[in-house]
């Protein structure tokens, strides 16, 4: 079975710190994203890539960045976290041939 | 800006019957289409994949094309309270460089 890693379920910031989500896939899949879920706004795409060191801006990337060092490991960087950030994160990998797409289990992030 | 529409719901239907979830979308040409089972707290799981039209069926559930129409649909036969949870609608264009668009989701309960 793809397996979709999320370093963290939970964390807790404080306004301005950075953080770093991470995400590992095993599954050698090209294409990786990052979304964030909100009550009644649904999925939203942060940022995706299709290879290493490529990314593409999803629909709301302001105030994130993400990082594709190797291909399994997809990294989702908030620079000065606002309170404003606090929500679900998911990341998820795609399988090329039948375009499904793989979430992890998910990391809930609060900023206080 | 390609859309996909879902009724928010909450779609209420007793123990034993059908369930019928409906999903439209804007891009005409969208070649892959799925549904999602989300449950509170947890991340989307894949529960049904279809690209042609038609109608494609596994176990209780029955997923439906129609592309001259771009409408889709997810059946669940002898419902149970366990199917109680947010169904996720995307789509999908001709490449698996182009993100999946999700719908906002439509809540179910299954009453027992």
């Amino acid at each position: 079975d793809v397996k979709v890693t999320q370093s963290s379920r939970y964390l807790v910031k404080r306004t301005g710190e950075k953080v770093f989500l991470e995400c590992v896939q095993d599954m050698d899949h090209e294409n990786m994203f990052w979304y964030r879920q909100d009550p009644g706004l649904g999925l939203r795409l942060i940022y995706f890539s299709y290879d290493v060191k490529m990314k593409e801006k999803g629909d709301i990337p302001e105030g994130y960045s993400v990082s594709r060092e190797k291909k399994e490991r997809f990294s989702l960087i908030l620079e000065s976290a606002s309170t404003n950030q606090t929500s679900m994160y998911l990341c998820a990998s795609l399988a090329g041939a039948t375009g499904e797409l793989f979430f992890g289990e998910g990391s809930r992030l609060t900023v206080l | 800006q390609k859309e996909v529409e879902q009724n928010s719901g909450p779609l209420s239907v007793p123990e034993g019957a059908i369930a019928s979830l409906n999903c439209t979308y804007s891009d005409r040409g969208s070649q892959s289409f799925f549904w999602y089972r989300q449950y509170s707290g947890k991340s989307p799981e894949l529960i049904m994949s279809i690209y042609s039209n038609g109608d494609k069926e596994d176990g209780r559930f029955t997923a439906q094309l129609n592309k001259a129409s771009q409408y889709v649909s997810l059946l669940i036969r002898d419902s149970q309270p366990s199917d109680s949870a947010t169904y996720l609608c995307a789509v999908g264009g001709d490449s698996g460089n182009t993100p999946l668009v999700f719908g906002k989701g439509t809540r179910l309960s299954v009453i027992a």
